[in-house]
C-alpha cells in the first residue's frame, strides 16, 4: 500500500498571501497523484489531478506541482471561501487507492 | 454534468448489513474507462476508499475492507450499490459515491450511516 502524508497538519493564512501544502508518498505515484478541496459540511471538490492539471472550473491560482513522491499545491492569493481541508490523493497503485490525512487550510 | 446521489438507510444495527445505492443521472455507466466507486469517511477523519466497479462487473475493494464488502452494479437503471456485511460502530461514516476517471471527479453529496441498536 502506498501511504500518503501531507504537511502541515494546520495551516493558517491572510487572505490575498500563498498558502503552500505538501504531500509526500510512500513511492513513486508518477504523475497519478490528485488534490481535493473539502470546504466544512460538503462533499470532497477535484481540483488538480495528473498532479498539474486543473479540473474544469478550477481557477488558474490552484498550482499543482511535483512527480514521483513529492508534491505541491500552492494556492495564490487566498480567499476566505478557500477555508477547507485539502487531500492528495494517488492513483498509481491499486488496490488500494490512498488518500493522505488533509491539511485544514484556515484563514487568518 | 453528471450528478450522484446516495440512498439507504441512515441507521444499521450492529452485525447486520449496510445497504447504499447510487444514482447516476447526466452519464451513462457504460462510459468506457470509469469506474463507479464508494468511499468513506469517518466522522472528524479523513477519506477511505471502499472498492469500485466497473461496468463489466468487475469490482476491487479495499484489502482492509475485502472479507465484508461487495460492490454490484445495474445499467439499466444506471445504479450501483454497496454492501458492507457485519457492521460496527466503527463503520459509522459519511459514505460517497463518485465517479472514478483516474481521479474521482464527480461524488455525491454523502449520508451518513450510523451503526447502533
Amino acid at each position: 500500500e502506498i501511504v500518503m502524508t501531507q504537511s502541515p497538519a494546520t495551516l493558517s493564512v491572510s487572505p490575498g498571501e500563498r498558502a503552500t501544502l505538501s504531500c509526500r508518498a510512500s513511492q513513486t505515484v508518477g504523475n497519478n497523484l490528485a488534490w481535493y478541496q473539502q470546504r466544512p459540511g460538503q462533499a470532497p471538490r477535484l481540483l488538480i489531478y495528473g498532479a498539474s492539471i486543473r479540473a474544469t472550473g478550477i481557477p488558474a491560482r490552484f498550482i499543482g506541482t511535483g512527480s514521483g513522491t513529492e508534491f505541491t499545491l500552492t494556492i495564490n492569493s487566498l480567499q476566505s471561501e478557500d477555508l477547507a481541508v485539502y487531500y492528495c490523493q494517488q492513483y498509481e497503485n491499486w488496490p488500494p487507492i490512498t488518500f493522505g490525512q488533509g491539511t485544514r487550510l484556515e484563514i487568518k | 454534468q453528471v450528478q450522484l446521489q446516495e440512498s439507504g438507510p441512515g441507521l444499521v444495527k450492529p452485525s447486520q448489513t449496510l445497504s447504499l445505492t447510487c444514482t447516476v443521472s447526466g452519464d451513462s455507466l457504460l462510459t468506457g474507462g470509469v469506474y463507479w466507486s464508494w468511499i468513506r469517511q469517518h466522522p472528524g477523519q479523513g477519506l477511505e476508499w471502499i472498492g469500485f466497479i466497473y461496468h463489466s462487473g468487475s469490482a476491487y475493494y479495499n484489502p482492509t475492507l475485502e472479507t465484508r464488502v461487495s460492490i454490484s452494479i445495474d445499467t439499466s437503471r444506471n445504479q450501483f450499490s454497496l454492501k458492507l456485511s457485519s457492521v460496527t460502530a466503527a463503520d459509522t461514516a459519511v459514505y460517497y459515491c463518485a465517479r472514478e476517471n483516474s481521479s474521482f471527479d464527480s461524488w455525491g453529496q454523502g449520508t451518513l450511516v450510523t451503526v447502533s441498536s
